[in-house]
C-alpha cells in the first residue's frame, strides 16, 4: 500500500448501535498512526496517537487498534450516539525525520436517531 | 491554550487578485503545514515548514508561496489565484514525535 487508504467512504449507523471502519497505511517506515475527528464547519481534532504494534487506545466509547505489520488500524465506537456524526480521518507519519503526515480520504459517520 | 489561529475564515475573490491566508500558532512547534481538502480527495499537503526559513513542498504545491519569517507565523500567498485553487484550506502545527496536529479554523476560498 502506497497512500493511506480508509474504508468505508461513508456509514450510517443506527443510535445506540456499534460500529467500526478501517485505515490501512504503508507498513514500510512507518513511525506513528493518528486519528482524528472532523465535525462538520469545525477543524480536526486528535483522538488518538499510536506506534507500536498491538498498540490499543481508548477514549470513552471510542477506541482504536493498530497492526504495524500489516499496515492497518481499526476506530470502534460502542453504543454511537448523535454527537459522534462526523468524520473520522486517520494520518501516518513515517520515520524519514520529518513531520510529515499522510491523510486518508476519511469516512463520513452519520448517526440515525 | 494550545491554539491555531488562521485567517480569514472564508474569502471570496476574483481570478488573479493576490490573497494571503494567515496562520499563527502558539506552541513554539518548528513544524507547520498547510492542507487543502476537495471532495473526495482528503486532506493533500501544500507547503510545510520544518523551521523558521525552511520551506519546501508538499503534495501540490503550483500556485501556492509561503514563508517562515517567525516560528509563530506561516502565512499561504496565492500570488494569482485561479478558479481551481477553489478549496478548503487548513493550516496545522505539529510537535515532534508522537504529538499530535493541531489544526486552525480553516478558510474556505472561492475564486470566480
Amino acid at each position: 500500500i502506497l497512500n493511506v487508504e480508509q474504508s468505508p467512504q461513508s456509514l450510517h449507523v443506527q443510535e445506540g448501535d456499534s460500529t467500526n471502519f478501517t485505515c490501512s497505511f504503508p507498513s514500510s517506515n512507518f513511525y506513528a498512526l493518528h486519528w482524528y475527528r472532523w465535525e462538520t464547519a469545525k477543524s480536526p481534532e486528535a483522538l488518538f496517537v499510536m506506534t507500536l504494534n498491538g498498540d490499543e487506545k481508548k477514549k470513552g466509547r471510542i477506541s482504536a487498534t493498530l497492526n504495524t505489520k500489516e499496515g492497518y488500524s481499526y476506530l470502534y465506537i460502542k453504543g454511537s450516539q448523535p454527537e459522534d456524526s462526523a468524520t473520522y480521518l486517520c494520518a501516518s507519519k513515517s520515520n524519514f525525520g520529518n513531520e510529515k503526515l499522510t491523510f486518508g480520504t476519511g469516512t463520513r459517520l452519520t448517526i440515525i436517531p | 491554550e494550545a491554539q491555531v489561529t488562521q485567517n480569514p475564515r472564508y474569502l471570496i475573490t476574483v481570478t488573479g487578485k493576490k490573497l494571503t491566508v494567515t496562520c499563527s500558532q502558539n506552541m513554539n512547534h518548528e513544524y507547520m503545514s498547510w492542507y487543502r481538502q476537495d471532495p473526495g480527495l482528503g486532506l493533500r499537503q501544500i507547503y510545510y515548514s520544518m523551521n523558521v526559513e525552511v520551506t519546501d513542498k508538499g503534495d501540490v504545491p503550483e500556485g501556492y508561496k509561503v514563508s517562515r519569517k517567525e516560528k509563530r507565523n506561516f502565512p499561504l500567498i496565492l500570488e494569482s489565484p485561479s478558479p481551481n485553487q477553489t478549496s478548503l484550506y487548513f493550516c496545522a502545527s505539529i510537535g515532534a514525535g508522537l504529538s499530535e496536529a493541531f489544526f486552525g479554523q480553516g478558510t474556505r476560498l472561492t475564486v470566480v
